[in-house]
């Protein structure tokens, strides 16, 4: 159990268009999801938190403009990142939270790669 | 503000070795603290997490890890390497309300045979 999927999992776009990233629970339904940015050879980055039904919370430094996170259904989160530039590159995972205590257990999709031209 | 700190970038073990994977955190509250494991091209898995109780905290794949609040420290260790345990550690520090995670900078793990 606690299956989290991304689609698509690797993706090539050219510069200035708009790119979707889907993120699903599959098999538990997650009030909160957490979009996460890593670089080669870093650590993953904290974006924001996606609440069902509610406005995402960005974190420090990221362009909430740039990066829009729709929360529709507790299964489905998505990020688009907008009018994407070569600096976007890079590899964008989500995460989904099972639970509301503290202390509950993020569970990771597989990633996607964005490569923007 | 709570973060972690992973003490070494790269750790190199022989098969049948133990090893040993260090991480000291720094939380204004009783934190709760997870490793997750990275393959390549693979997402994270959960290894074990320390939410308050016992303070040491057995996971997956003979893995286990021990809270230590003298030290700040939640250190990896598994008493035998296996091959297939080659891949990136992070530790991992989520915050008291939100359940936000503060990854570590990350341990690359490279066993040789």
């Amino acid at each position: 159990g606690a299956v989290v999927s991304q689609h698509p999992s690797w993706v090539i776009c050219k510069s200035g268009t708009s790119v979707k990233i889907e993120c699903r629970s599959l098999d538990f339904q997650a009030t909160t999801m957490f979009w996460y940015r890593q670089f080669p050879k870093q650590s993953l980055m904290l974006m924001a938190t996606s609440n069902e039904g509610s406005k995402a919370t960005y974190e420090q430094g990221v362009e909430k403009d740039k990066f829009l996170i729709n929360h529709a259904s507790l299964t489905l989160s998505t990020l688009t990142v907008t009018s994407a530039h070569p600096e976007d590159s890079s590899f964008y995972i989500c995460s989904a939270l099972r639970g509301a205590l503290r202390g509950d257990t993020q569970y990771f999709g597989p990633g996607t790669r964005l490569t923007v031209l | 503000a709570q973060s972690v700190t992973q003490l070494d970038s790269h750790v190199s073990v022989s098969e049948g070795t133990p090893v040993l994977l260090r991480c000291n955190y720094s939380s204004s509250y009783s934190p709760s603290l997870f490793w997750y494991v990275q393959h390549p091209n693979k997402g994270l898995q959960l290894l074990l997490k320390y939410t308050s109780a016992a303070t040491l905290v057995k996971g997956i794949n003979g893995f286990e890890a021990e809270f230590k609040k003298s030290e700040t420290s939640f250190h990896l260790t598994k008493p035998s390497a296996h091959m297939s345990d080659a891949a990136e550690y992070f530790c991992v520090v989520s915050d008291e309300n939100f359940n936000k995670f503060y990854f570590g900078s990350g341990t690359k793990l490279n066993v040789k045979p």
